[in-house]
């Protein structure tokens, strides 16, 4: 079967720190892979899409990035935190064969920038 | 006009009340449709998932999809504390897609 990993867990950071959250998927190949950020009263917001190692799409500008460097590993990144980062940040996976409609979220990530 | 709109609730029934969750959307391309239930501090998980328009059941859960309303419920027969959760809609128009998801509704069932 499937799982996807995320950490840290929670992870409070100074403003103008780096950031880097780090999602693994086990049991599958090839997934899609996503980033979310979830902020209180504005639901889930698409960050970053993957369809493979080294391609990614951007949905939002912003001051983070995201890389791919193995292909059931998806990096979440930022040089500088601003507060406006603070929010739960989820990744998800989609099978690239078959079922890619259905998106699974991992436990997330609670980041607080202060 | 958002592309996906979801009363946020809170929503508060007894146990055992049937509960009914719904979104309509204005993309007339979306034809892939899921709920997800999310509880406090958790990752979402896939509670439903529905192609195209009609009825999906599963246990005390059916999913019902009117693509002529562009509208999409959820339904939850005799309701149990466990099923006090945020509850999301999401939809796409193409399979491996980005999904848009509703803002989520908050359900309360008190014992």
């Amino acid at each position: 079967s499937q799982t996807i990993h995320q950490w840290p867990a929670t992870l409070v950071q100074p403003v103008g720190s780096p950031l880097s959250l780090e999602c693994t998927v086990e049991g599958t190949s090839n997934p899609n892979l996503y980033w979310y950020r979830q902020a209180a009263g504005r639901g889930l917001q698409l960050l970053f899409y993957s369809v493979g190692i080294g391609q990614i799409s951007s949905e939002v500008p912003q001051n983070l990035s995201a890389s791919r460097p193995q292909d059931r590993q998806f990096i979440l990144s930022s040089k500088k935190l601003l507060l406006s980062d603070s929010g739960f940040y989820l990744c998800a996976w989609s099978g690239a064969r078959g079922y890619q409609e259905t998106q699974y979220f991992g436990p997330g990530t609670r980041l607080l920038v202060l | 006009q958002k592309e996906v709109e979801q009363d946020p609730g809170p929503l508060s029934v007894p146990e055992g009340a049937i509960v009914s969750l719904n979104c309509t959307y204005s993309n007339s391309a979306f034809q892939y449709f899921m709920w997800y239930r999310q509880y406090s501090r958790k990752g979402p998980e896939l509670l439903m998932y529905t192609y195209s328009s009609g009825n999906k059941e599963d246990g005390r859960f059916t999913a019902q999809v009117d693509k002529s309303s562009k509208y999409i419920s959820l339904f939850i027969r005799d309701s149990q504390p466990s099923d006090s959760a945020t509850y999301l809609c999401a939809m796409s128009d193409q399979a491996g897609t980005a999904l848009i998801f509703g803002k989520g509704t908050t359900l309360s069932v008190s014992s």
